[in-house]
């Protein structure tokens, strides 16, 4: 089956430095990954479409300039936190649309961003 | 765009009873329509989903409605056990059919 990765799974840094995270799609080419955010014990909020060779759609809300979406390859898809703050403490989890069906996605296993 | 509603928040019952979540749907161009079952601390695991042109699906012990009309969907799990505890998520596809809009979530309590 389709699998995607995210890395690292945990990280802590200091407020106001920048974090990058990663998604792969492991056995299967994502022109589309999706990102999303997870405050604890809340919904998966959609934070932007990430589309290969072309800039990122974000949602309403989401400040582009501080969440930064680069997708580069069919396999690989970064989220960079600039400038992070506590309030970007959260739970921060990819998506890549299944390449067999128009719909089905498949999720990374999240990252734990925790800014002190 | 896509708004989806999920109720109850909460829900405990004794296992083998059933449990039914359900959500609501605001834009009727939405066709798609997964659910997820997510573990503390882990990612979403699909495990059913239903598209709109079918009324109904089964997979063993879990089932799905879909009532396009009234623009509502039911997740249905029959003789509950411990290990269904979780959240569960419903989702419907946005305006743009690309990314998916989620619910609240349900977090189902099974006791022995």
């Amino acid at each position: 089956g389709a699998v995607v990765s995210q890395h690292p799974s945990r990280v802590i840094c200091k407020s106001g430095t920048s974090v990058k995270i990663e998604c792969r799609s492991l056995d299967f080419q994502a022109t589309t990954m999706f990102w999303y955010r997870q405050f604890p014990k809340q919904s998966l909020m959609l934070m932007a479409t990430s589309n290969e060779g072309s800039k990122a759609t974000y949602e309403q809300g989401v400040e582009k300039d501080k969440f930064l979406i680069n997708h580069a390859s069919l396999t690989l898809s970064t989220l960079t936190v600039t400038s992070a703050h506590p309030e970007d403490s959260s739970f921060y989890i990819c998506s890549a649309r299944s390449p067999a069906s128009s719909y089905e996605q498949y999720f990374g296993p999240g990252t734990r961003l925790t800014v002190t | 765009g896509e708004n989806v509603e999920q109720h109850p928040s909460t829900l405990s019952v004794q296992e083998g009873d059933s449990a039914v979540i359900k959500c609501t749907y605001s834009d009727s161009a939405s066709n798609y329509f997964p659910w997820y079952k997510q573990e503390l601390g882990k990612r979403p695991q699909l495990i059913i989903d239903i598209r709109s042109n079918v009324g109904e699906k089964k997979d063993q012990r879990i089932a799905v409605t879909l009532n396009k009309t009234a623009k509502h969907f039911s997740l249905h799990i029959t003789e509950t056990q411990p290990e269904d505890s979780a959240v569960y998520f419903c989702a419907a596809i946005n305006q743009a059919g690309t990314a998916l809009i989620f619910g609240k979530g349900t977090t189902l309590s099974v006791s022995s």
